[in-house]
């Protein structure tokens, strides 16, 4: 299937420092979507992106939807102790169904006190 | 309260014996998907349902069978499973899969392991 390209997989960061992550394919997306999945359980939708060049903000995270429409980033700013986990970017493809959704491999994020 | 449950929530099992997890949600959904999630592959879409009696293909269905005969029911069957499907699995539902409706609420997860 296609893949979303997700970078970076892993972070070590100290609490107060901001966050930056993105997700990049070669085809055009229609929606893009950010998770957090806290360990043990599911995921949970952060900020959901509908059209190109939209930016959006949900408290300390910001989530823009790439002018290419091939591209996201979310960046978290400030981090805390709580923003320990794994994040993903998901995407519905161009062309496809509506109900068919993509998920990034993960950013394993890791918030040092 | 508005969830979406998973039964059972661990299963060991051993290859060939047909098994199903059921996946219910209470919240009056229209889409519901399931999907397996593996280190370093991120989640992958098994099925996905957009109304009832209305289910396709998502990336990964191999091996696998769904029904969706109630809109708050949508179960996963594995009717001879193997190894590699040993995986954290999720149920997931959200209003619509249209337009601005793309709020999936995950289920707490089944880990499935295949000896």
């Amino acid at each position: 299937g296609q893949q979303l390209n997700q970078s970076p997989q892993s972070m070590f960061i100290q609490e107060g420092e901001d966050v930056s992550m993105n997700c990049t394919s070669s085809s055009i997306f229609n929606t893009w979507l950010w998770y957090k999945q806290d360990p043990g359980e599911g995921p949970v939708l952060l900020i959901a992106l509908y059209k190109a060049g939209e930016l959006t903000s949900n408290g300390r995270l910001t989530a823009q939807f790439g002018i290419t429409r091939k591209d996201s980033f979310l960046n978290i700013s400030a981090s805390i102790p709580s923003d320990v986990g794994i994040y993903f970017c998901a995407g519905q493809l161009s062309g496809t169904s509506y109900g068919k959704l993509t998920f990034g491999q993960g950013t394993i994020l890791t918030v040092h006190p | 309260e508005a969830q979406v449950t998973q039964n059972p929530r661990y299963l060991i099992t051993v290859t060939g014996k047909k098994l199903t997890v059921t996946c219910s949600q209470n919240m009056n959904h229209e889409y519901m998907s399931w999907y397996r999630q593996d280190p370093g592959l991120g989640l992958r879409q098994i099925y996905y349902s957009m109304n009832v009696e209305v289910t396709d293909k998502g990336d990964v269905p191999e091996g696998y069978k769904v029904s969706r005969k109630e809109k708050r029911n949508f179960p996963l069957i594995l009717e001879s499973p193997s190894p590699n499907q040993t995986s954290l699995y999720f149920c997931a539902s959200s209003l619509s899969s249209r337009g601005q409706s793309y709020e999936q609420y995950f289920g707490p997860g089944t880990r499935l392991t295949v000896t």
